[in-house]
């Protein structure tokens, strides 16, 4: 069964770039599109973008269109998402998420990373 | 965008007695060419990911107990635990995979009364 295994938690400045990756243990990323959603303290989910890997196809809320990167290295079967110009309003758990379908990057997603803590702080 | 809007917004019920949240999208969810709503629910517990319990609207994931059950076409939905038990206090999530952007409902608390 795949698993998706998160980086660590961040403290960036404002201003700054931060780069949290997303690694598939015990399989691939197939045909199934990885999604990247935040969660404030106390808040909802948010979605902020999709790839599917096979065809490197990207989807991105219009919220973070500009400002994020989503990104996937097929040899070692990480996906990654940068996000730039960091604000405190961006200080979040970030999520990464398969999609439970294939080729479709909105859908049901079945399976989560543990999640990154991302602290913006002067 | 499709807005999800969920209610209650927090919900108290007694262990054993039964809870429902409804889910209301602003357009239909419903794929005409599968016949399939893209509309899921899931469970998020303190200080973890969501974990997905319902896809296409009424389809339990692999491993849900069979207390939890999703009905609903269209534009509204319902998530139903039969049951409560102890393990089921959480904040619990709609979201619908028809079209991006992918949107989620604002979240329903549940807790023990």
């Amino acid at each position: 069964q795949v698993q998706l295994v998160q980086s660590g938690a961040e403290v960036k400045k404002p201003g700054s770039s931060v780069k949290v990756s997303c690694k598939a243990s015990g399989g691939t990323f197939s045909s199934h599109a990885i999604n990247w959603v935040r969660q404030a303290p106390g808040q909802g989910l948010e979605w902020m973008g999709g790839i599917i890997p096979i065809v490197d196809t990207t989807n991105y809320a219009q919220k973070f269109q500009g400002r994020v990167t989503i990104t996937t290295d097929e040899s070692t079967s990480t996906a990654y998402m940068q996000l730039s110009s960091l604000t405190s309003a961006d200080t979040a758990v970030y999520y990464c998420a398969r999609a439970w379908g294939l080729l479709r990057v909105h859908d049901s997603l079945d399976i989560w990373g543990q999640g990154t803590l991302v602290t913006v702080s002067s | 965008d499709i807005v999800m809007t969920q209610s209650p917004d927090s919900l108290a019920v007694s262990l054993g007695e039964r809870a429902t949240i409804n889910c209301k999208s602003s357009q239909s969810v419903l794929y005409s060419s599968n016949n399939k709503n893209y509309l899921a629910w899931y469970q998020q517990k303190a200080g973890q990911p969501p974990k997905l319990l319902i896809y296409w609207a009424s389809t339990r994931e692999s491993g849900v107990p069979d207390r939890f059950s999703g009905s609903g076409s269209g534009t509204d939905f319902t998530l139903t635990i039969s049951s409560l038990q102890a393990e089921d206090v959480a904040v619990y999530y709609c979201q619908q995979g028809w079209s991006a952007p992918i949107t989620f409902g604002q979240g329903t608390r549940l807790e023990i009364k």
